[in-house]
């Protein structure tokens, strides 16, 4: 059984800290990952992929990626009220393009 | 910005019934995928579907669900005899093709409820 696995959170954070969202995933044959944001009532929206071993960012965004641990984390620098919402992590796994997400972590950004 | 694009993006129905739900995936992509979520729980995979067949489909999609792509746009999911069950968000996904083929973005849904 595919797992992806996320501390459902809440995660508060003040307006301007880096929040740090994480997800374990439990087959080594993982081979794309993915941060996806989800406001309440909406529908997923891709904000970051990582394919391969180490960082990626993407302005205040980094997702930081380390087969060995079966770990991914999404890093949100400066983080506003607007990034309030449930972050979810996917991931693929062997040759197969379905996603498997994990629960979501929700984050809260307070003034 | 491309999009994707759903309708209803409500639809209510009595358990039993037949529903369609639609789906206009971004032009230029050639994988599709439907997924749902039930409230409170995980965006889960149902089917996913390249070149005008089923590539893939999860426990959940059974002979209750079907998919067509009856034109050149539309992508459609097509749920049988509804359950209460399966009431839930329904969400459309489109990849293009290579390394990009994995980058899946989804529309704003259907919220199905069954009566």
């Amino acid at each position: 059984q595919k797992e992806v696995e996320q501390n459902s959170g809440p995660l508060s954070v003040p307006e301007g800290a880096i929040a740090s969202l994480n997800c374990t995933y439990s087959d080594r044959v993982s081979q794309s990952f993915f941060w996806y944001r989800q406001y309440s009532g909406k529908s997923p929206e891709l904000i970051m992929s990582i394919y391969s071993n180490g960082d990626k960012e993407d302005g205040r965004f980094t997702a930081q990626l380390n087969k060995a641990s079966q770990y991914v984390s999404l890093l949100i620098r400066d983080s506003q009220p607007s990034d309030s919402a449930t972050y979810l992590c996917a991931v693929t796994f062997g040759g197969y393009n379905k996603l498997i997400f994990g629960a979501g972590t929700r984050l809260a950004v307070h003034p | 910005e491309p999009e994707v694009t759903q309708t209803p993006s409500h639809q209510v129905t009595q358990m039993g019934q037949e529903v369609i739900l639609r789906c206009v995936p971004i032009s230029n992509h050639l994988y599709f995928y439907w997924y749902r979520q039930i409230l409170g729980q995980k965006v889960e995979f149902l089917v996913s579907f390249y070149n005008n067949e089923i590539s893939e489909k999860s426990e959940i999609f059974d002979d209750q669900f079907s998919v067509e792509r009856p034109d050149g746009s539309n992508f459609t999911l097509k749920i049988r005899s509804t359950k209460l069950e399966d009431s839930a968000m329904y969400f459309c996904a489109s990849s293009d093709e290579g390394l990009s083929s994995y980058e899946q973005y989804f529309g704003p849904g259907t919220r199905l409820t069954v009566t």
